[in-house]
């Protein structure tokens, strides 16, 4: 199993674009979740999914749009990037077999 | 709202000790607790996934315990080497869904 992965690994973007971060799990985990992670402030949750076809709004959703077509794929898309959106977006999977959580390796995003 | 704390923010530490970090939850109604493993750049990988029931969990040279009552976990690292150098986050699961809070996370440097 290649786990989840998410693509691309770093990008730059300039205020007011916008781009979909990819991500994709092989493990048939039904939920899943995007986090992002700032210094001195640990990881919140922006959106998560129960299942395909089914999306709801984490702790900081503003600015990001989610869509669960597929149980394999869960992609994130900011609609108008904005310099506070700079960070470290990480995705995770959840096996409610062993209760356990399963990141990616992140994507390190920057808005100028 | 639950929240998670750990304690300390940073560490260092010369090769070959033995240490604790700490991890407080304000809400005892927990889930799960897991630890993970955080190295500059990267994902998070999961140490030991205690159960609400569970007391401890161990691997290797990990061990952490869980005291719900309390809202306390401990992740104990014995004979620290250099390699062991990373961030340490906890996160918990409530009982009313699958979403986990993320504590700060403790540095540790283990220095040769």
């Amino acid at each position: 199993n290649a786990g989840v992965t998410q693509t691309p690994k770093f990008q730059v973007l300039k205020t007011g674009q916008s781009m979909t971060l990819q991500c994709a799990q092989d493990m048939n985990h039904e939920y899943m979740s995007w986090y992002r992670q700032d210094p001195g402030m640990g990881l919140r949750l922006i959106h998560y999914s129960v299942g395909a076809g089914i999306t709801d709004q984490g702790e900081v959703p503003n600015g990001y749009n989610v869509s669960r077509s597929t149980t394999e794929d869960f992609p994130l898309r900011l609609l108008s990037a904005a310099p506070s959106q700079t960070s470290v977006y990480f995705c995770a999977s959840f096996d409610s077999r062993t209760r356990g959580k399963y990141f990616g390796p992140g994507t390190r995003l920057t808005v100028t | 709202k639950q929240e998670v704390t750990q304690i300390p923010a940073a560490l260092s530490v010369p090769e070959g000790e033995n240490l604790v970090l700490n991890c407080s939850f304000t809400d005892s109604a927990i889930y799960n607790l897991q630890w993970f493993r955080q190295d500059p750049g990267k994902g998070l990988t999961s140490l030991l996934l205690i159960q609400s029931s569970q007391r401890e969990q161990t691997s290797g040279r990990l061990n952490a315990s869980l005291d719900k009552s309390s809202g306390r976990s401990t992740l104990y690292i014995a004979a620290s080497q250099p390699g062991d150098s990373a961030t340490y986050l906890c996160a918990v699961r409530d009982n009313y869904g699958q979403n986990f809070v993320f504590g700060p996370g403790t540095r540790l440097s283990v220095l040769p």
